[in-house]
């Protein structure tokens, strides 16, 4: 089973659309969780860190449920500028490499 | 803001050929690491490094490759006697922490072409 698994979409909304993106991980000992985004031929940037509780971070929303072994991203009110792959990335309590998932993409449509 | 810088952007080399990637991670991190892109696939790990040796390698980091810090500032990663198969993004990253509790920061890639 992969570390990391996200529906690789693509997700194509309208500007103004809300989205959400679902990602799912392998290892219950996964410690930390992180959303990067990527846009084409480009490098990982970091979007948010997830945090137990849930946090926000403007327009963007992550969540964790441990439970379950997910983490979601939602995006409010998408830009054009949203436009990119969203990256969902977890760690292992031993160890310091990120596994990333393959990746989401996201079209926000005028 | 502070940002990993990576030499070259693009790099074609011929089969069978050594290539050295460089990278200058953020000045005040102590981890840095490689990862690599093959087109349409996602980031794979290649290898952490910390206090001048490496500290966890993947199964692709095998005898071909190798990582130094040659100086305070550098860290470069080598791939010998390339394959067809090496092409790819090679990213850089570093971070403050290790243990993937902090975000790593990643440099804009070097385009490696094995022709």
């Amino acid at each position: 089973r992969k570390e990391v698994e996200q529906d690789p979409g693509p997700f194509n909304v309208p500007e103004g659309a809300t989205v959400a993106f679902n990602c799912t991980y392998s290892n219950s000992a996964s410690q930390s969780f992180f959303w990067y985004r990527q846009d084409c031929r480009k490098e990982p940037k970091l979007l948010m860190s997830v945090y137990s509780s849930g946090n926000e971070d403007g327009r963007f929303t992550a969540q964790l449920n441990r439970a379950s072994q997910y983490i979601s991203l939602l995006i409010r009110d998408s830009k054009l500028s949203d436009s990119a792959t969203y990256l969902c990335v977890v760690t292992r309590t031993t160890g310091n490499q990120f596994y990333f998932g393959t990746g989401t993409s996201l079209t926000v449509i005028p | 803001e502070p940002e990993v810088t990576q030499t070259p952007s693009h790099q074609v080399t011929q089969m069978g050929q050594e290539v050295i990637l460089r990278c200058v991670p953020i000045s005040n991190h102590l981890y840095f690491y490689w990862y690599r892109q093959i087109l349409g696939q996602k980031v794979e790990f290649l290898v952490s490094f910390y206090n001048n040796e490496i500290s966890e390698k993947s199964e692709i980091f095998d005898d071909q490759f190798s990582v130094e810090r040659p100086d305070g500032s550098n860290f470069t990663l080598k791939i010998r006697s390339t394959k067809l198969e090496d092409s790819a993004m090679y990213f850089c990253a570093s971070s403050e922490a290790g243990q993937g509790i902090q975000p790593q920061h990643f440099g804009d890639g070097t385009r490696l072409s094995i022709l």
